[in-house]
């Protein structure tokens, strides 16, 4: 069983900039969440998709945009980066909605702003 | 909004003993999860342990359990017979229902936990 994958590991960009980064969920998970870890704290919540609508987001911007596809892969996208989004970006999927389902993180990218 | 606080940025436990950690979170929700998450170097986030809020039962995992205090809106993980491979940032989360369903985590700001030989 593959787990959750994430491209590319490492990434740099400069300001005004757009991104995306890519996700693979586990096999058989249709639940892709999104989450922005800065340096020294916890992740936070950017968004999830559910079989390909967005099904809840965090406080981002608009400028913070996802996709999901029929194969439950996902993208992050960020327009106009800033500095202050330099930061891990953790990738989760999980079998479905239900609460108690564990979610199973990527090893993530690391973005960084110049 | 639901926040979580983990007072301990920092603990140290010799090999074989334990180490308590703890969180704290605030929410005006009556369902709800809570997790315990283990970073190691790697960066790859590990599930710990799990509590369902409507269970009164503390969850064990092997050598993790916790103690969840509803009322007083508390979640600790204790760690029996620490071992060398338990050394991560661990981070405790809080599990909100979405509207159309699923989880949104909240996480704390996590503890760095240093197992010494």
């Amino acid at each position: 069983e593959t787990g959750v994958t994430q491209s590319p590991t490492h990434l740099i960009k400069t300001r005004g900039q757009q991104v995306t980064l890519r996700c693979s969920s586990q096999s058989g998970h249709n639940t892709v969440s999104w989450y922005q870890q800065a340096l020294g704290q916890g992740p936070q919540f950017i968004f999830q998709y559910y079989r390909e609508e967005e099904n809840g987001r965090g406080n981002f911007p608009p400028r913070f945009s996802g996709l999901q596809f029929p194969n439950y892969s996902s993208e992050l996208n960020v327009n106009a980066l800033e500095l202050d989004d330099s930061a891990l970006y953790l990738c989760a999927s999980s079998p479905g909605l239900a609460g108690a389902y564990e979610q199973f993180f990527g090893p993530g990218t690391r973005l960084t702003v110049l | 909004a639901q926040t979580v606080t983990q007072s301990q940025p920092e603990m140290s436990v010799q090999e074989a003993e334990t180490v308590t950690l703890s969180c704290t979170y605030d929410t005006s929700e009556s369902d709800y999860y809570l997790f315990w998450y283990k970073q190691p170097p790697s960066r790859q986030m590990i599930l710990v342990i799990r509590q369902e809020a409507y269970k009164q039962q503390n969850a064990t995992e092997n050598r993790f359990s916790v103690n969840f205090q509803k009322a007083a809106k508390s979640f600790s993980l204790k760690i029996s017979d620490s071992q060398l491979g338990d050394a991560a940032m661990y981070f405790c989360a809080y599990g909100n229902i979405l509207t159309g369903g699923g989880n949104k985590l909240t996480f704390g700001t996590g503890t760095q936990l240093k197992v010494e030989l």
